[in-house]
Order: C-alpha cells, then structure tokens, then sequence
C-alpha cells in the first residue's frame, strides 16, 4: 500500500498563477483534508471531506478550492497564488474520528 | 469549542533522560486524543491514540500517555530518551460536532535531545 500520495514535493510559483496539488489514498478512508504548516502555527486545516461529493471549509479557506473527484482523490487548487500562500501543504486521509494518515507534504513558494 | 494547547514550543532533554511533553486540550463532549511525531521534510506520524478505552495508553518507540479528565490532559512520555526521538510532536483532538468531525491541533513541540 502506498498510503497517501501527493504530487509535487516541490512548487515556485510566480504571484498570480495558478496550480492544483494532487492527493491520493489507497486505504479506502471517507474523510480527507488539506492542511498547510507554517513555522510556529502547527497544522491549519484549509478544507475538508467527509466523503465522496462533499466538501467543508476549514479555518483557513480564503484563495483556495478543492474538489474531491472520487473516494481515493482530493485536490487542492490556488487559482492566484499569493506569497502569503508559501507554505508545506499536508494532505491526509482518515476513518470518521480516527487517526490520520498523512502524505510527505508539497513544498510551495510562491515569488 | 475544542481547543489543545501544547506547553514549551521547545522542550530540550539529555539523553537517558525522561521526556515528558504537555498536552492540554477543551472541549464540551468527550474527544479522541492523538498524538503525532514529525520527522524533519517529512509528514506526521502517528505515535499513540486515546479513544475512550484504556486511559493509560502505550505506543511506538517506547513512548506513552495518559488521558486525565480532571485535568483535561494527555501528557506524553517517555523514560529514556534517545537521540532518534529528536523531532517535532502534536496532540490533536478529534470530535464529533453537531454530526461533523472536528479536528485540532496543538501548535507543536520541538524536541531536541542532547548527548
């Protein structure tokens, strides 16, 4: 089992372009979520799935868009990157209430 | 609203020494307790959860918590520490909010390990 995948680990954006981070879960989890890491901040959450068709924003939702396409995949998407927006995007997958699992994170740095 | 503060955002220990990292969290039902260790550029793992069953809780690499309600916290600990568990750790919490799973984290603890 790959556990959760994502594409890229590493991003540079110019402000104003545009990108989608991609995720992937092979463990047939209902529930997804982007987060992003930001030094002294801990884990933010963007948004959130709770299952297939459905998508909930989190704390920091403001200049981001998610689709989840089927059960295994949710992508995130920065229409006009901002710098504000350079970060460690983490996507994860889990069971209702249960733990996490956690991709390796895509570095974005957006110029 | 739930909420989890993660006390001393670096805690530094000798190695052999006991590692204990604090956890305190808020919330108005019963939560789940998780916590979880980030090895450098890579994503978070989980060390050990609490999920209303036993409140003394074991988990990987020697390390353990205990839920305490009274206090409503989740320390964790470990006796000795190495140097491989120089790291970041998070507790998290996780409930069910009016029908939605709700989950936070602590802001981090970085733990550096001194020969």
């Amino acid at each position: 089992n790959a556990g959760v995948t994502q594409t890229p680990k590493f991003q540079v954006l110019k402000t104003g372009q545009s990108m989608t981070l991609q995720c992937a879960q092979d463990m047939n989890h209902n529930s997804m979520y982007w987060y992003r890491q930001d030094p002294g901040m801990g884990l933010r959450l963007i948004y959130y799935s709770a299952s297939e068709g459905t998508t909930d924003k989190g704390e920091v939702p403001n200049g981001y868009n998610v689709s989840r396409l089927n059960k295994r995949e949710f992508s995130l998407r920065l229409e006009s990157a901002a710098p504000s927006q350079t970060s460690v995007y983490f996507c994860a997958s889990s069971e209702y209430l249960l733990e996490q699992y956690f991709g390796p994170g895509t570095r974005l740095t957006v110029t | 609203a739930q909420s989890v503060t993660q006390l001393g955002s670096h805690v530094s220990v000798s190695e052999g020494a006991l590692v204990l990292l604090r956890c305190n969290y808020s919330s108005s039902v019963p939560p789940y307790l998780f916590w979880y260790v980030q090895y450098p550029n890579q994503g978070l793992q989980l060390l050990l959860k609490y999920t209303s069953a036993a409140t003394l809780v074991k988990g990987i690499n020697g390390f353990e918590a205990e839920f305490k309600k009274s206090e409503t916290s989740f320390h964790l600990t470990k006796p000795s520490a190495h140097m491989s568990d120089a790291a970041e750790y998070f507790c998290a919490v996780s409930l069910n909010s009016g029908g939605y799973q709700k989950v936070t984290f602590g802001t981090g603890t970085k733990l550096q390990v001194i020969p």
